[in-house]
């Protein structure tokens, strides 16, 4: 069975610092792929995805994530985050034909300001 | 904008009640999803559906069941609810297509007493 690693489960970083969430997955074929985010109290949405084409994805709110195949990741980096961006985050992968998608456990990263 | 609604953001039950939790999407999706997020444990997927009366179990289905009469509607049934069902439960649906995220509601928090 698939399984999705996210080996960060808490992060606390000050405004302005860089951040890079790491995801890895098990599967060896074709792979959607998608972080998304949980902000307190609200609901989870979708700051990025990847299915084909350049590795490099960006997203929303200036995340960006960069697919290594080779790796097996997809890790999420913002170069200067902000108080806002505290919340959860989950990185998720979807074997190629599959409708259903594999979580990660996510990491909870708090922003000081 | 897309919308998945779940009926209640908090619901307090019984043990051994008969609990229903409701959920509504407006986006004629074909797909929708039961999830149970627990603290470090991410999303764990309860049940799916992918079309009407078509269910199929995810990692986590004891316990629980499912009712897909209609295409927007998708509702989880605790047959008889146990304290360590009490948890943040998330409905989320999406289309057939390959590349497309899911959307996800706002969460029922459901406490069993």
């Amino acid at each position: 069975a698939q399984s999705v690693s996210q080996h960060n489960h808490h992060v606390i970083l000050s405004e302005a610092a860089s951040l890079e969430l790491g995801c890895n997955y098990s599967y060896g074929g074709t792979v959607n792929l998608f972080w998304y985010v949980q902000y307190p109290g609200q609901h989870l949405q979708l700051l990025l995805k990847y299915f084909s084409g350049d590795p490099l994805v960006k997203g929303i709110k200036g995340f960006e994530a960069e697919f290594i195949k080779s790796k097996f990741s997809f890790n999420l980096r913002k170069p200067s985050v902000q108080w806002s961006d505290t919340a959860e985050y989950f990185c998720a992968v979807r074997e190629g034909g599959s409708y259903i998608p594999t979580f990660g456990r996510g990491t909870s990263l708090i922003v000081h300001p | 904008d897309v919308k998945v609604t779940q009926s209640s953001r908090y619901l307090v039950k019984r043990t051994g009640e008969k609990v229903f939790l409701e959920c509504v999407q407006d986006m004629d999706h074909e797909n929708m999803f039961w999830y149970r997020q627990d603290p470090g444990l991410g999303l764990r997927l309860i049940y799916f559906s992918y079309d009407v009366k078509m269910k199929e179990k995810g990692d986590i289905p004891e316990g629980y069941s499912v009712s897909r009469e209609k295409k927007e509607r998708f509702s989880l049934i605790l047959e008889s609810a146990s304290t360590n069902q009490t948890s943040m439960y998330l409905c989320a649906s999406s289309s057939m297509g390959n590349n497309q995220p899911q959307h996800f509601g706002d969460g029922t928090r459901l406490s069993i007493l």
